[in-house]
């Protein structure tokens, strides 16, 4: 019921960008994508969400298709710390007030 | 400002025995979730509570499982008579009011809890 399909796991090497695939070909209106981020053993941490355009912060960028059905996370410059589970989400049902976690991209940033 | 604060850290508790998880919220946040995750899974909702509007218990796992939230601040998650099976990680995030159909949520720290 999450909505998203996301690789299971990726490899990035340290310092190289990390581009993490989403796909979410059943969003609709005016869902918007979020990511969050999951370092081990602490709570999910919000990235960054956008609805059509690309969008940027001090974490990642997001780039969102024109056609809305996928989108990819950039994170510019891979450290270590940024080894996590990252989760695509949008919203449930067309519910902005509720979302639903899938089981997210295990990323391993190489040293 | 402080974030979103969660305790017990860790609760260990025998099967069969009641437990009471406590959530505090950042202050003004309207909406407060609760979520669990179990060893190597994603995170899977439970309950979420909005303003003074009847929550939405739409994810508790069985009757067993209840919570509430006194003056739409602090919460509290109540698990009776514990199974083993109820032993996971239990996540609180609280959110401000939804704007421009934003919803981020901010997590706590979770509380681990154990059911031997």
């Amino acid at each position: 019921d999450a909505k998203t399909t996301q690789p299971p796991s990726m490899d990035c090497a340290e310092g190289r960008a990390a581009n993490l695939p989403c796909n979410h070909s059943t969003i609709s209106g005016n869902e918007y994508v979020y990511w969050y981020r999951q370092i081990h053993s602490q709570g999910p941490q919000y990235i960054i969400h956008g609805l059509k355009n690309n969008e940027t912060n001090e974490m990642a960028s997001l780039i969102i298709t024109e056609d809305r059905k996928s989108s990819t996370l950039i994170l510019p410059h891979a450290t270590l710390r940024d080894t996590a589970v990252y989760y695509c989400i949008v919203p449930w049902r067309n519910r902005d007030d509720k979302i639903i976690f899938g089981k997210g991209t295990r990323l391993h940033i190489l040293p | 400002g402080a974030g979103v604060s969660q305790s017990p850290s860790n609760k260990v508790t025998e099967k069969g025995k009641d437990v009471e998880l406590r959530c505090d919220p950042i202050s003004g946040h309207t909406a407060l979730y609760w979520y669990r995750q179990s060893l190597g899974q994603g995170l899977e909702f439970l309950i979420y509570f909005q303003g003074n509007s009847a929550p939405d218990k739409s994810g508790l796992p069985s009757d067993r499982f209840s919570a509430e939230r006194t003056g739409g601040s602090v919460s509290t998650l109540t698990i009776q008579r514990t199974q083993q099976e109820d032993s996971a990680v239990y996540l609180c995030a609280s959110r401000p009011n939804l704007a421009g159909g934003s919803n981020t949520q901010y997590f706590g720290p979770g509380t681990r809890l154990t059911v031997l």
